[in-house]
């Protein structure tokens, strides 16, 4: 079965501190993004990698930036968390032309 | 610029009840079209994609969309809703361009009434 595994489901940082949220997935995909999901407003993208050490910004990128050493594995960080970055964070993976695979979620509260 | 419309942020439903959930698309190529459901505290999960072919596409839990190119939509049915078909719903179109990223339109909540 296909598996994206967040590392945390649930979060809770003060404003400015630096902030990791760690993503893998095993099914050897190429593609993978960083969304974060807000009441109304849908599924964001901020980056989204189509390989290793390859990063693309997606809509909204301002405050995070991303890692991908390895191809399992894609890194959302928060270099100085902001309490608009309070959200639910969601990892994807995918090959090309198929749907997306999504983690459960990272729940993220900055105070 | 393109997006994905959403009209109905809430419905409501009878258990037995058929369903129709609204998706209207603004993009100028043949798009590749989603639609994710997400149950409470879950990720999302994948109910059906359009790419080319038949209109009508068949997916899981008893699910069915079709695209019209005409109306620009790509509306999510099921015949007869199901209690734990309460969840958000979510229709998506693929952006060809910098490595196919998929828009997301702002959801629709399903509640189920018994």
């Amino acid at each position: 079965d296909v598996k994206v595994t967040q590392s945390s489901r649930y979060l809770v940082k003060r404003t400015g501190e630096k902030v990791f949220l760690e993503c893998v997935q095993d099914m050897d995909h190429e593609n993978m993004f960083w969304y974060r999901q807000d009441p109304g407003l849908g599924l964001r993208l901020i980056y989204f990698s189509y390989d290793v050490k390859m990063k693309e910004k997606g809509d909204i990128p301002e405050g995070y930036s991303v890692s991908r050493e390895k191809k399992e594995r894609f890194s959302l960080i928060l270099e100085s968390a902001s309490t608009n970055q309070t959200s639910m964070y969601l990892c994807a993976s995918r090959i090309e032309f198929s749907g997306l695979f999504f983690g459960s979620g990272t729940q993220l509260s900055v105070l | 610029a393109q997006s994905v419309t959403q009209p109905d942020i809430h419905i409501t439903v009878s258990e037995g009840a058929s369903l129709e959930l609204r998706c209207n698309y603004s993009y100028g190529a043949t798009p590749y079209l989603f639609w994710y459901v997400q149950s409470p505290g879950q990720g999302l999960q994948l109910l059906l994609k359009y790419f080319s072919g038949d209109t009508l596409v068949q997916g899981i839990k008893g699910f069915e969309a079709e695209f019209k190119r005409s109306q620009s939509s790509f509306n999510l049915r099921k015949p007869s809703v199901h209690w734990s078909d309460a969840a958000e719903y979510f229709c998506a179109v693929v952006r060809m361009e910098y490595g196919n990223k998929l828009v997301f339109g702002a959801g629709t909540i399903l509640r189920v009434k018994s």
